[in-house]
């Protein structure tokens, strides 16, 4: 089945305890990306990477790492997690055709991310 | 950067068309308007894009104004299970890469 998955779904830390959120998907995809979803705010991109080893920053990159070392993962770090980080988290492949081309994204189910 | 702007909240009849209305104004020449829809706290689901011609698919039809300032999703009869919030987003292209606008959403609750 096709599909992005992201694990944990659900996790509750504490400040500055570093975390990692996995994310990886089986559709031979190149573009992938991080977005945060907090109330009132909608979806906010955070990092993306359009192949390996290319990634860039979205709208609301500070606080987050990430890395594309292979085509079908891409994690993202939280080095020192602070309360402001508590969120719901996606993550979201696509073919990535090319700016030229309408691309459609795949989300994963989500991580819900407490910070104490 | 391009932004979106939808109403927060919207009420349809069921088996009647939503209309779900969504302002680009700042969209330029080659950037797309996706629009995705979200149940709960799912993932987002893919419905419709556009970029300058109305089109239409099994889901729902996309209505884009000539000078590409604004946009109208259509659901031509709504079910109950149509109750989501719906995003309107604009991808933007810099420097050869491009990323994902999204707007605030709106919640649309389809009543019985």
């Amino acid at each position: 089945e096709a599909q992005v998955t992201q694990n944990p779904r659900y996790l509750i830390t504490v400040t500055g305890k570093k975390l990692t959120v996995t994310c990886s998907q089986n559709m031979n995809h190149e573009y992938m990306s991080w977005y945060r979803q907090d109330p009132g705010l909608g979806l906010r991109q955070i990092y993306y990477s359009m192949n390996v080893e290319v990634t860039d920053k979205g709208d609301v990159p500070e606080g987050y790492k990430v890395s594309r070392k292979e085509k079908r993962n891409f994690p993202l770090i939280l080095e020192s997690p602070s309360p402001n980080q508590t969120s719901l988290y996606f993550c979201a492949s696509s073919y990535g055709w090319g700016t030229g081309q309408a691309d459609t994204q795949y989300f994963g189910p989500g991580t819900r991310l407490t910070v104490l | 950067d391009a932004k979106t702007t939808q109403p927060p909240s919207m009420d349809c009849a069921e088996g009647r068309a939503a209309n779900l209305p969504c302002n680009h104004s700042t969209i330029s020449g080659n950037e797309y308007v996706y629009w995705y829809r979200q149940i709960h706290s799912q993932g987002p689901q893919y419905i419709i894009h556009g970029l300058k011609n109305n089109e239409t698919n099994e889901m729902a039809s996309l209505i884009i104004t000539e000078d590409r300032k604004s946009s109208t999703l259509i659901l031509p009869h709504a079910t109950l299970r149509d109750t989501a919030v719906y995003y309107c987003i604009v991808r933007v292209v810099t420097s050869g890469t491009y990323k994902y606008i999204f707007g605030t959403g709106t919640r649309l609750k389809v009543l019985a």
